[in-house]
């Protein structure tokens, strides 16, 4: 099944502990791309990647990176998260950077 | 720079109702449109989108959008809703020319449909 998994679903962790958000696609896309959800603000692309080994920000990009070193995966590092950057976060990709992008099911970050 | 704006933060509608969810967008050049739809606890999903031709867009699920260039709008709907439809729906926009454009997200509207 074509899809786009992420790990954990669900954390809840403390001010300046590093966490990593994992993202994998299974259908060969180039383009994958993070989004923070947060009421009344919508979706914003935090980070996004072209393909391997290119990589580029978002609109809210501070706090936190990204690598791309397969095709399949994205992670999303928080090196020192802070209560702000609670959230609920989706990763998505597509076939290239002009299609209708796919979504995770998304993770839901609490940082105390 | 392009911009989305969804009117209406919150609908309720009740079953069987039509519903139309208005989106409006901003840009200086031509734009491909999406419509997304987030069930509860879930991601985001394709409904439709308007890339070129025809500005009457059929989607899933009994949804249609019409894209208006001189009103710059890109509204959704369907002619009779079902409870099942209660969902959020984010209009979605990116410059169609250029190389990589990013896709700017609307802030949603809340579908609610009332038994």
């Amino acid at each position: 099944e074509a899809q786009v998994t992420q790990n954990p679903r669900y954390l809840i962790t403390v001010t300046g502990k590093k966490l990593t958000v994992t993202c994998s696609q299974n259908m060969n896309h180039e383009y994958m791309s993070w989004y923070r959800q947060d009421p009344g603000l919508g979706l914003r692309q935090i980070y996004y990647s072209m393909n391997v080994e290119v990589t580029d920000k978002g609109d809210v990009p501070e706090g936190y990176k990204v690598s791309r070193k397969e095709k399949r995966n994205f992670p999303l590092i928080l090196e020192s998260p802070s209560p702000n950057q609670t959230s609920l976060y989706f990763c998505a990709s597509s076939l290239n950077a002009y299609n209708e992008q796919f979504f995770g099911p998304g993770t839901r970050l609490t940082v105390l | 720079a392009q911009s989305v704006t969804q009117l209406d933060s919150q609908v309720p509608v009740f079953e069987e109702a039509p519903v139309e969810l208005r989106c409006n967008y901003s840009s200086s050049v031509s734009v491909y449109l999406f419509w997304y739809v987030q069930y509860p606890n879930q991601g985001l999903q394709l409904l439709l989108k308007y890339l070129s031709g025809s500005t009457l867009v059929k989607g899933i699920n009994g949804f249609e959008a019409e894209f208006n260039k001189s009103q710059t709008s890109f509204h959704l709907r369907k002619p009779s809703v079902h409870i099942s439809d209660t969902a959020e729906y984010f209009c979605a926009v990116r410059r169609a020319s250029g190389g990589y454009q990013k896709v700017t997200f609307g802030i949603g509207t809340k579908l609610q449909v009332i038994p």
